[in-house]
C-alpha cells in the first residue's frame, strides 16, 4: 500500500546549495501534507506542512509546494546546511482520516562542506 | 517548547511477555497516536485516539495491542503477547487537530527476543 511515494532514498547537496526532495502521492483524498525530519535515534520532528488549498507554504529556509493535479509534493531548503544532514519524510492525511498520517519511505540527505 | 515523552527508550522482553510503552503527550492536545517503523522500513499508523476512545487502527492493531489513558496525562501501548516482529520503534505522537499538525515523541525501541 504505497499511497505515499518518495523515490530517491539518498540526496547529496553541497552546503549552501538548494535541496530539493519530492514527494508523489496516490490517493486524491488526501488533503494536507507534512514534512518531517529525522536523525537517528529520535521521534520525526514538524518541519513544514501544505493544505490542499495552497500550492506553497513558505517558513524560513524551509519551502514546500503542492502541485495536485500530478499529485506531487516538493520540499525546498535553501541554503542548506550541514545541520540539514537527516532523514526527511513525506507524510499525507486525508478526508475523515486526517488523523492518521501515510508516510513516504524517506530521503536521506547528506550536506556536504 | 512542549514535547511528546515517551519511557522507556529501549525495552527488550521475550517473546509472548507483555509490554506497555508510555508516553506523555502535550498537556492541552486531545488527539494521540501510535506510529511504529520496523528497521529499515517506513513509519506505519498504528491507531489514533480521541475522547477516551479509539477513532482510527490500521489492520496491524489487532486484538494483541491495546490503548489506554489511564489518568488523563499518560497514554499507554500494550503488546499482550509479543512476537519477534513486534520488534519495533514506536512512536507517541499527540495534536491540538489538524491545523496544529503532529508532535512526535523520541521514541521506544522494542526488542523482543
Amino acid at each position: 500500500d504505497q499511497q505515499v511515494k518518495q523515490n530517491s532514498p539518498s540526496l547529496s547537496v553541497q552546503e549552501g546549495r538548494i535541496s530539493i526532495l519530492n514527494c508523489d502521492y496516490t490517493n486524491s483524498m488526501f488533503d494536507y501534507f507534512l514534512w518531517y525530519k529525522k536523525y537517528p535515534a529520535e521521534g520525526p520532528t514538524f518541519l513544514i506542512s501544505i493544505s490542499s488549498i495552497k500550492d506553497k507554504n513558505e517558513d524560513g529556509r524551509f519551502t514546500v509546494f503542492l502541485n495536485k493535479s500530478a499529485k506531487h509534493l516538493s520540499l525546498h531548503i535553501v541554503p542548506s546546511q550541514p545541520g540539514d544532514s537527516a532523514v526527511y519524510f513525506c507524510a499525507a492525511s486525508g478526508g475523515n482520516s486526517w488523523g492518521k498520517l501515510q508516510f513516504g519511505a524517506g530521503t536521506q540527505v547528506v550536506v556536504t562542506p | 517548547e512542549p514535547e511528546v515523552t515517551q519511557t522507556p527508550s529501549h525495552q527488550v522482553t521475550q517473546m509472548g511477555q507483555e509490554v506497555i510503552l508510555r508516553c506523555v503527550p502535550i498537556s492541552n492536545h486531545l488527539y494521540f497516536y501510535w506510529y511504529r517503523q520496523i528497521l529499515g522500513q517506513k513509519v506505519e499508523f498504528l491507531v489514533s485516539f480521541y475522547n477516551n476512545e479509539i477513532s482510527e487502527k490500521s489492520e496491524i492493531f489487532d486484538d494483541q495491542f491495546s490503548v489506554e489513558r489511564p489518568d488523563g496525562s499518560n497514554f499507554t501501548l500494550k503488546i499482550r503477547s509479543t512476537k519477534l516482529e513486534d520488534s519495533a520503534m514506536y512512536f507517541c505522537a499527540s495534536s491540538g487537530g489538524q491545523a496544529y499538525g503532529y508532535t512526535f515523541g523520541s521514541g521506544t525501541r522494542l526488542t523482543v527476543v
